[in-house]
């Protein structure tokens, strides 16, 4: 596609709830990266893929927080149990280069944690 | 790991004038990205710059890699420049971008 797509654009949880929030990055980009965005704040790294490949979970805040890439395109990242804290905008980006800039970022996740 | 600060953390300027902002970080740095995230939550890319200095129209951006710092030029800003604007830097040893807190801008008419 033209650019990185993510779906829901707005999701709403029940505390305890699961959900899952989608990334369609740009065809053939190798690189995958998910981020976290506090209401304010900057966005935080999460997670990163190499095609289908996960090289770097260090950002995922807890083990409630899982992310795949099974065949090197679409993600999921899901997140069970939601809490309030887990409140946030998701970005996706992805990146034709295994390193040195070309990013480009969807339009994110709004997740609301009630 | 790396640290990035932008300065100022909150600007507001009268459509016409000119602004710089800044950008701090703690490390070398193998990328560093200026991004503008408009009022819907769009991050858009405006340079790719880890030194040097380059202009796109009103924008310019010049990075001193030496000093670890960049500055990002808006002349002749417009409404439409409102936003908050991102550093983030990519250091030597991954693949991640880390971010700056942003510098929230708003431009009156």
């Amino acid at each position: 596609g033209a650019g990185v797509s993510q779906s829901p654009r707005y999701k709403v949880a029940k505390r305890g709830q699961d959900v899952a929030l989608r990334c369609d990055p740009i065809s053939g980009h190798v690189s995958l990266f998910w981020y976290q965005q506090a209401l304010g704040q900057g966005p935080e790294f999460l997670t990163y893929f190499q095609n289908e490949a996960q090289l770097d979970k260090s950002g995922l805040p807890s083990d409630r927080f899982f992310a795949e890439r099974p065949e090197g395109s679409v993600s999921t990242l899901k997140i069970q149990r939601t809490q309030q804290e887990d409140s946030a905008v998701y970005l996706c980006a992805s990146s034709l280069y295994l390193t040195g800039g070309g990013y480009t970022f969807g339009s994110g996740t709004r997740l609301t944690v009630v | 790991g790396i640290q990035v600060e932008q300065s100022p953390p909150d600007l507001i300027l009268q459509e016409g004038a000119n602004s710089t902002l800044r950008c701090n970080f703690s490390d070398s740095v193998n990328n560093l990205q200026w991004f503008h995230q408009n009022p819907w939550g769009q991050l858009i890319n405006l340079f790719y710059i880890p030194s040097g200095t380059k202009q796109n129209g009103r924008l310019s951006a010049t990075t001193v890699a030496t000093e670890r710092y960049s500055l990002l030029y808006i002349s002749s800003s417009q409404t439409t420049d409102s936003g908050v604007y991102f550093c983030a830097v990519e250091d030597n040893a991954g693949n991640m971008l880390t971010f700056g807190g942003g510098t929230r801008l708003m431009v009156k008419p």
